[in-house]
């Protein structure tokens, strides 16, 4: 079984632009969860999606959104780029969602953003 | 609130000695913890969870972990290092009743020297 994949793994951007990246989860995971990992702040929750809508969200700027699709490939979105959004973004899925026993989740290689 | 301290930020040990990982955890309710382990330029592994079944959880890799209420609690170890064990590593919990997301811990860095 093929794990969770995300796209691209590398990015470099400047200020101001906006970017978009990909996460296509497990066969079968309909939760999907995006977090952003800094050396600073660690790992941060960003938001969760199952079925298409979004369940969860953390404490981030809107400038940060996302969304899943029907076949529960999710993207993030960040627009008007700042320096700080420099980052590992960690991508998991997971078969139930977040807040469920046993929810297990499996994470992607991430994708390294880089804001110049 | 849920928050979980870890309370290393780096444990060095040698290879062939035991390894102890700290964390505390402060949770509402009954929480789910987990520890996560992430080599350079990986995702994160699940190495073991605890959901309220056995106090006492074995993990991959000959990692384990029990859970302590009343220490609050849950601390990996695991009895021999091993060269491959270097990585940084993540205490985390859930708050199930809550249906909150995961809260992670500021991490730790194992080294293993030979």
């Amino acid at each position: 079984k093929a794990g969770v994949t995300q796209t691209p793994r590398y990015l470099i951007k400047t200020r101001g632009q906006q970017v978009t990246l990909s996460c296509s989860p497990i066969s079968g995971h309909r939760s999907v969860s995006w977090y952003q990992q800094t050396p600073g702040q660690g790992l941060q929750f960003l938001f969760e999606y199952f079925s298409e809508t979004q369940r969860n969200k953390g404490n981030f700027p809107g400038r940060f959104s996302g969304r899943q699709f029907s076949n529960s490939r999710s993207e993030m979105n960040v627009s008007t780029l700042e320096l700080g959004d420099s980052a590992l973004y960690l991508c998991a899925s997971s078969l139930v969602p977040l807040g469920t026993s046993y929810n297990e989740q499996f994470f992607g290689p991430g994708t390294r953003l880089t804001v110049l | 609130a849920q928050s979980v301290t870890q309370l290393d930020s780096h444990v060095s040990v040698s290879e062939g000695t035991p390894v102890l990982l700290r964390c505390n955890y402060s949770s509402s309710y009954s929480p789910s913890l987990f520890w996560y382990v992430q080599h350079p330029n990986k995702g994160l592994q699940l190495l073991l969870k605890y959901t309220s079944a056995a106090t006492l959880v074995k993990g991959i890799n000959g990692f384990e972990a029990e859970f302590k209420k009343s220490e609050t609690s849950f601390h990996l170890t695991k009895p021999s290092a091993h060269m491959s064990d270097a990585a940084e590593y993540f205490c985390v919990v859930s708050d199930d009743q809550a249906g909150t997301a995961l809260i992670f811990g500021k991490g730790t860095t194992l080294s293993v020297s030979s």
